[in-house]
């Protein structure tokens, strides 16, 4: 299973672009890049995935390294309800079903 | 649009009694999934069905029993609870086997077992 890598935690100004990063440096061909975010006590929330184009949706935006190995996810314009803690992971089909495996995520605090 | 509905939010109960939790999904998913998360850790997956009349373990299966109801519908059974259980368990639905389409995730059910 291909891991990742993110920093423990980021602060951000609140409308300003957070820009969370993320290394995948053993990622295959056909593994996806996936961005989840969970707000305290909520389930994790779907923002946003991408293979090798970056992706850009009503939420964020994600750029992906030519070589795959890294990607950052991009909220344009922070806000309060931001603040979160933010997964980024690489989901692979296992057995026949999808195999997520969650790590500690990037806390996020977005700063008034 | 409701997503996936956990129910109950909350529960409490004592070492030995038994509880199923339900889950239930508007989308249309063949796959649906139920995890545990603890303080500090990740998810972790403890059974899944990729449609409907199967079910198979995950990572963590030990304690638990899952019925595959319909297609909308998972249930999580803990047949003699233990303090080790004591954990927030999230259901998510997915589309069978395709790793381009994300799994989405109820709120959660906060189990406490004393």
């Amino acid at each position: 299973d291909a891991k990742t890598t993110q920093p423990t935690s980021m602060d951000c100004a609140e409308g300003r672009a957070a820009n969370l990063p993320c290394n995948h440096s053993t990622i295959s061909g056909n593994e996806y890049v996936y961005w989840y975010r969970q707000i305290h006590s909520q389930g994790p929330q779907y923002i946003i995935h991408g293979l090798k184009n970056n992706e850009t949706n009503e939420m964020a935006s994600l750029i992906i390294t030519e070589d795959r190995k890294s990607s950052t996810l991009i909220l344009p314009h922070a806000t309060l309800r931001d603040t979160a803690v933010y997964y980024c992971i690489v989901l692979m089909n296992s057995g026949g079903y999808q195999k997520v495996t969650f790590g500690i995520g990037t806390k996020l605090q977005v700063i008034p | 649009n409701a997503g996936v509905t956990q129910t109950p939010k909350f529960q409490v109960l004592k070492t030995g009694q038994s509880m199923t939790l339900q889950c239930a999904q508007d989308m249309n998913h063949n796959s649906m999934y139920w995890y545990r998360q603890d303080p500090g850790m990740g998810l972790r997956l403890i059974y899944y069905s990729a449609s409907e009349g199967t079910t198979d373990k995950g990572e963590v299966p030990n304690g638990y029993n899952v019925s595959r109801l319909n297609k909308r519908e998972f249930s999580l059974r803990l047949e003699s609870a233990a303090p080790s259980q004591t954990s927030v368990y999230f259901c998510a639905s997915s589309e069978w086997g395709y790793s381009n389409q994300p799994q989405h995730f109820g709120d959660g059910t906060r189990l406490s077992i004393l």
